[in-house]
């Protein structure tokens, strides 16, 4: 079972930045947390993934609490393309899990002009 | 464009026939992953090959048989599908199947099966 828990849905104006919260209140102390988002019919594209500290690239930042229960993705200037289902997975790490991304359901991130 | 590719990207096939997927990866990775993605439904981890060698098997029905003749390749053989196994099939690839941090899975575009 996936070991995160997100909304369903959110809607986000074009251009202004998209906040997608991740609730991960079991997360274990050598667990990353990974975001991945997948557009209409293709492959998941990976984002951004970090362990405790706040991570940006040219994508998006990810901001996880002093906790780590919890994370949000930012995108900062949301367009059209970033309509999508944003998945948070967090992933177990070691050789005996052989990398596993568990998936859940997602956000569906819908941007409207 | 991730460096993944898979073919056909569209395929319908009767129950009794045999047809294989096939993925090509171009990034240098040593491991490959099969995921299945049904309607409405999260992806589900079928196969890992980590150096050609096949380290995991989610209890995938037997009638789904995976090959990895290199670690470049991964094939799925598909014989005596059922309409349920109707989904869209995603291949991955990453620089070691350790799991580490720096072990980021891409994705390729996926084949659409329909099984009538």
């Amino acid at each position: 079972d996936a070991k995160t828990t997100q909304p369903p849905s959110m809607d986000c104006a074009e251009g202004r930045a998209a906040n997608l919260p991740c609730n991960h209140s079991t997360i274990s102390g050598n667990e990353y947390v990974y975001w991945y988002r997948q557009i209409h019919s293709q492959g998941p594209q990976y984002i951004i993934h970090g362990l405790k500290n706040n991570e940006t690239n040219e994508m998006a930042s990810l901001i996880i609490t002093e906790d780590r229960k919890s994370s949000t993705l930012i995108l900062p200037h949301a367009t059209l393309r970033d309509t999508a289902v944003y998945y948070c997975i967090v992933r177990p790490l070691g050789s005996s899990n052989t990398g596993k991304l568990i998936f859940g359901q997602g956000t569906t991130l819908q941007v409207k002009p | 464009e991730t460096g993944v590719t898979q073919t056909p990207r569209h395929l319908v096939m009767g129950m009794t026939n045999k047809k294989s997927l096939k993925c090509e990866q171009h990034l240098g990775h040593n491991a490959m992953y099969w995921y299945k993605q049904s309607a409405k439904k999260p992806l589900e981890l079928m196969f890992v090959y980590s150096l050609e060698e096949r380290v995991e098997n989610n209890s995938v029905p037997s009638r789904f048989s995976p090959e990895c003749p290199n670690s470049s390749h991964l094939f799925l053989h598909l014989h005596t599908l059922q309409p349920e196994d109707s989904a869209l099939y995603l291949c991955a690839s990453s620089p070691s199947g350790s799991g580490g941090p720096l072990d980021t899975q891409y994705f390729g575009p996926g084949t659409r099966l329909t099984v009538l």
